[in-house]
């Protein structure tokens, strides 16, 4: 059962542009979402995340914005730089039910075009 | 401050084998977090130790186990090893097990045939 779903394994984007990942869930008691980047032989690093109580969450180039309703989030990356070539994953938590145990999607790996 | 960093990077085993994979966490860390990653299932949660304690585990076999020392070093064993378990096993550390304070070690890659 999976609980946290990226549906794009990969996404092409031309550097400049913008590239907008998206991730669902299904279970109504994540309250907490995260996002993170995982380069090649590295472990993931954390990007941004977002409370429920908030529909949206910027932090320089990266916005995260949250659909409760849909039970969506996606992630906004603009202008996207090469760098930014890397696998994401969307990850979500319930506060309530012991945070620390993060269920995380599949992954999105990201290719960022000069 | 020196990140989290887990031995080996690399390991291969035969089935049947039994292995133990290490993590040290980032210093005055007491939360470790470990987690599976497999092409198509992404990253899958194993268990997690704080204060030497299991906090919280995961939906996988009783064959998977772990502990932790009184410096928050953790240890992750997985007995008769199964061609299914190759995998990046992740650990990650954080000062109270929030979920944005987890920060992520390099992995080891286990493969076994």
């Amino acid at each position: 059962d999976q609980q946290v779903k990226q549906n794009s394994p990969s996404l092409s984007v031309q550097e400049g542009r913008i590239s907008i990942l998206n991730c669902d869930y299904t279970n109504s008691m994540f309250d907490y979402f995260l996002w993170y980047k995982k380069y090649p032989a590295e472990g993931p690093t954390f990007l941004i995340s977002i409370s429920s109580i908030k529909d949206k969450n910027e932090d320089g180039r990266f916005t995260v914005f949250l659909n409760k309703s849909a039970k969506h989030l996606s992630l906004h990356i603009v202008p996207s730089q090469p760098g930014d070539s890397a696998v994401y994953f969307c990850a979500a938590s319930a506060l309530g039910q012991g945070a620390q145990k993060l269920v995380f999607g599949q992954g999105t790996r990201l290719t960022i075009n000069p | 401050k020196a990140g989290v960093t887990q031995t080996p990077r690399y390991l291969i085993k035969t089935r049947g084998q039994q292995v133990t994979l290490s993590c040290s966490p980032i210093s005055g860390h007491r939360s470790v977090s470990w987690y599976q990653q497999t092409p198509g299932q992404g990253l899958q949660f194993l268990f997690e130790y704080f204060s030497e304690t299991q906090r919280n585990k995961g939906n996988f076999p009783g064959r998977f186990s772990g502990r932790q020392f009184s410096n928050s070093r953790s240890e992750m064993n997985v007995s008769t090893l199964e061609l299914g378990d190759s995998a990046l096993y992740l650990c990650a550390s954080s000062f109270t097990g929030g979920a944005n304070e987890q920060y992520f070690g390099p992995g080891t890659r286990l493969t076994v045939t």
